[in-house]
């Protein structure tokens, strides 16, 4: 059974960057899936983040790709999110999943933690 | 970018009803479209792929129908678990997108 946890800061200052990163388990990293970051705002939406592929492959969300930087660790079967610039809009609860490599449907997911960008 | 639309966005519902949410995209996606359920404090779940394929350990009750641009979640039989927001997700065209969601409350 595949299970993914995030971890990373639950604070980040405006301006700063929001690091977080997704421990995979009972896949590898290496599998043909694509690693994926969702976000949600408090009492909103799902948002779309990007995915990351084994190969270091990446596609991002066009309003946030100037800010944005994910990539694997396959010694560590993990990946991470970077986003700079952060701002109040980019408070959210932040999920990692695991997309299939075609049909990108996304069958797992961590629980999520909030981040909070704030002074 | 492709924008998907929910309907309605809020549903009271009372157990064994029938519940149909509709999903509508601004373009053409083929069948690249799937279905979660969220919970209240829970992570989305996977409950249908490419529009119409269960998902394991899904319950039957729900099914999936649509082509194109015009996309169909039913849920038979409404059982009080099944309180949730439910979105849906095209993957079809770069950046892939979410819909606003469906409330379906239990009355």
């Amino acid at each position: 059974q595949v299970q993914l946890q995030e971890s990373g800061p639950g604070l980040v200052k405006p301006s700063g960057t929001l690091s977080l990163t997704c421990a995979v388990s009972g896949a590898s990293i290496r599998s043909s899936n694509w690693w994926t970051w969702v976000r949600q705002p408090p009492g909103k939406g799902l948002e779309w983040i990007g995915e990351v592929f084994h190969s270091e492959i990446t596609n991002y969300n066009p309003s946030l790709k100037s800010r944005l930087t994910m990539s694997v660790d396959k010694s560590k079967n993990q990946f991470s999110l970077k986003l700079s610039s952060v701002t109040a809009a980019d408070t959210a609860v932040y999920y990692c999943a695991r997309g299939g490599d075609i049909s990108r449907a996304l069958d797992s997911w961590g629980q999520g933690t909030l981040v909070t960008v704030s002074s | 970018e492709i924008v998907l639309t929910q309907s309605p966005e809020f549903q009271s519902v009372t157990p064994k009803d029938k519940v149909t949410i509709t999903c509508r995209a601004s373009q053409s996606i083929g069948s690249n479209l799937h279905w979660y359920q969220q919970k209240p404090d829970q992570s989305p779940k996977l409950v249908i792929r490419y529009a119409s394929q269960s998902v394991s350990g899904v319950p039957s009750r729900f099914s999936g129908s649509g082509s194109g641009t015009d996309f169909t979640l039913t849920i038979h039989s409404l059982e009080a678990e099944d309180a949730a927001t439910y979105y849906c997700h095209q993957s079809s065209s770069l950046p892939w997108t979410l819909g606003p969601g469906t409330k379906v409350e239990i009355k």
